[in-house]
């Protein structure tokens, strides 16, 4: 399996702290990806990178922040914690598209 | 950007029963179909995934189907197990991102 890791695994924050989680992934994978996992909804994309600080939105980005300085870190920031987003974030990493994404175990963020 | 649309959102089968679960996907431009078994607590894992230039592709048990022109593509499951029990996710690569279905909870019966 790939290397890709994922931290914390849980956290409990309170509405209106900022929150970062980390991806790290040992692969030199070009591309990742922020994931979130909601009952009835999937797997629906945060941000996703292509490189370097290159990034993009998804379809569930306001609200979230992404920086990637190195190829092997992939950061979330929630900049004002909701309890809408309050879910479980799931981070991938893939070496080219058309292969193979790799997942982390997921952190399960409740926001109170 | 791309959609894709995934049936059904449960699934229940006896053990030796075949299971299929099906998806839609709305960007013609999309190439590659991956589909993803996420057992209790664990990150999604690929299973099986086929290119746009492949009609149909086996591994085992597991076979999945692609049909261009209707843009659908099913994942079929023969000979069902206990341990095949999960949430499975197809997903489609299209605008240089992965976009999933809302998933299947698959669950089969000793």
């Amino acid at each position: 399996d790939a290397g890709i890791t994922q931290s914390p695994r849980h956290k409990v924050t309170e509405t209106g702290t900022p929150v970062t989680l980390r991806c790290h992934q040992t692969e030199n994978h070009r591309y990742m990806y922020w994931y979130r996992q909601d009952p009835g909804h999937g797997l629906r994309l945060i941000h996703y990178s292509y490189g370097v600080k290159d990034t993009d939105k998804g379809e569930v980005s306001d609200g979230y922040s992404v920086s990637r300085s190195k190829t092997e870190d992939f950061l979330l920031t929630l900049e004002s914690a909701t309890s809408s987003q309050t879910s479980v974030y799931f981070c991938a990493s893939q070496g080219d598209l058309n292969t193979e994404a790799f997942f982390g175990q997921g952190t399960r963020l409740t926001v109170v | 950007g791309e959609n894709v649309e995934q049936h059904p959102s449960t699934l229940s089968v006896q053990e030796g029963d075949s299971a299929v679960i099906k998806c839609t996907y709305s960007d013609s431009a999309s190439n590659y179909f991956p589909w993803y078994k996420q057992e209790l607590g664990k990150g999604p894992q690929l299973i099986i995934d086929i290119r746009s230039n492949v009609g149909e592709k086996k591994d085992q048990r597991i076979a999945v189907t692609l049909n261009k022109t209707a843009k659908h593509f099913s994942l079929h499951i023969t000979e069902t197990q206990p341990e095949d029990s999960a949430v499975y996710f197809c997903a489609a690569l299209g605008g240089g991102k992965l976009t999933f279905g809302q998933g299947t909870i698959l669950t089969v019966h000793p």
